[in-house]
């Protein structure tokens, strides 16, 4: 059983549909990170949190401690957003990091 | 400024070959962790440095691998008798300290063993 489970795997939208992209753990967490991989490229970090709501441009990313979710949320989407999106927690003192599996976005022009 | 940086890009090795890969943190990060892609998979936890403690090695998959962090900076990953299922990028990332801060990525270095 993974300690973190994203859908949908894959995604595929149009320019300017507003995606969501949802993540649930298993676990008792410290935080939540949602990372970004370009294809033949490397991870950038979007956000981490561990409460609440964090927007950044077009990005916005939402937990609910109870219900141990979060969604990663892009806004007038676009073609340059196309890559894959990882969910990952860190547990206990903030060294223990378990990821999912990853979610694949295309957006089509 | 300058990222986390990893060398070599790529690495093609024979199996039962040694292997070293090498990461070069951002300068005051104090956290350092090794991760592994295999093709179409997650991303796997290997090894985690933070300071001068002792490093947690609970992901590493075998005694084959070995990773060190001299005086708290580069970290070096071993793979020793490398065989197939070692193929895979390996992803070396620094943080200010631990979990709890942005995580920042190098580009990974990708090694086949044929």
């Amino acid at each position: 059983k993974n300690e973190v489970e994203q859908s949908p795997q894959n995604l595929t939208a149009q320019e300017g549909e507003f995606i969501t992209i949802n993540c649930s753990y298993s676990v008792g967490i410290s935080a939540l990170h949602w990372l970004q991989q370009h294809p033949g490229g490397g991870i950038v970090s979007l956000f981490m949190l561990s409460s609440g709501k964090k927007k950044h441009g077009r990005l916005i990313a939402t937990i609910n401690i109870q219900e141990k979710h979060s969604s990663l949320h892009i806004t007038a989407s676009h073609p340059r957003d196309s890559a894959v999106y990882i969910c990952a927690v860190t547990v206990g003192t903030g060294n223990q990091f378990y990821f999912g599996t990853g979610t694949s976005l295309t957006v089509i022009p | 400024g300058a990222g986390v940086s990893q060398s070599p890009s790529n690495k093609v090795t024979e199996k039962g070959k040694d292997v070293e890969l090498r990461c070069d943190p951002i300068s005051g990060h104090t956290a350092l962790y090794w991760y592994r892609q295999s093709l179409g998979q997650g991303l796997e936890f290997l090894i985690y440095f933070q300071g001068n403690s002792a490093p947690d090695k609970s992901g590493l998959p075998s005694d084959r691998f070995s990773a060190e962090r001299t005086g708290g900076s580069v970290s070096t990953l071993t793979i020793q008798r490398t065989q197939q299922e070692d193929s895979a990028v390996y992803l070396c990332a620094s943080s200010l300290v631990g979990g709890y801060n942005e995580q920042f990525f190098g580009p990974g270095t990708r090694l086949t063993v044929l």
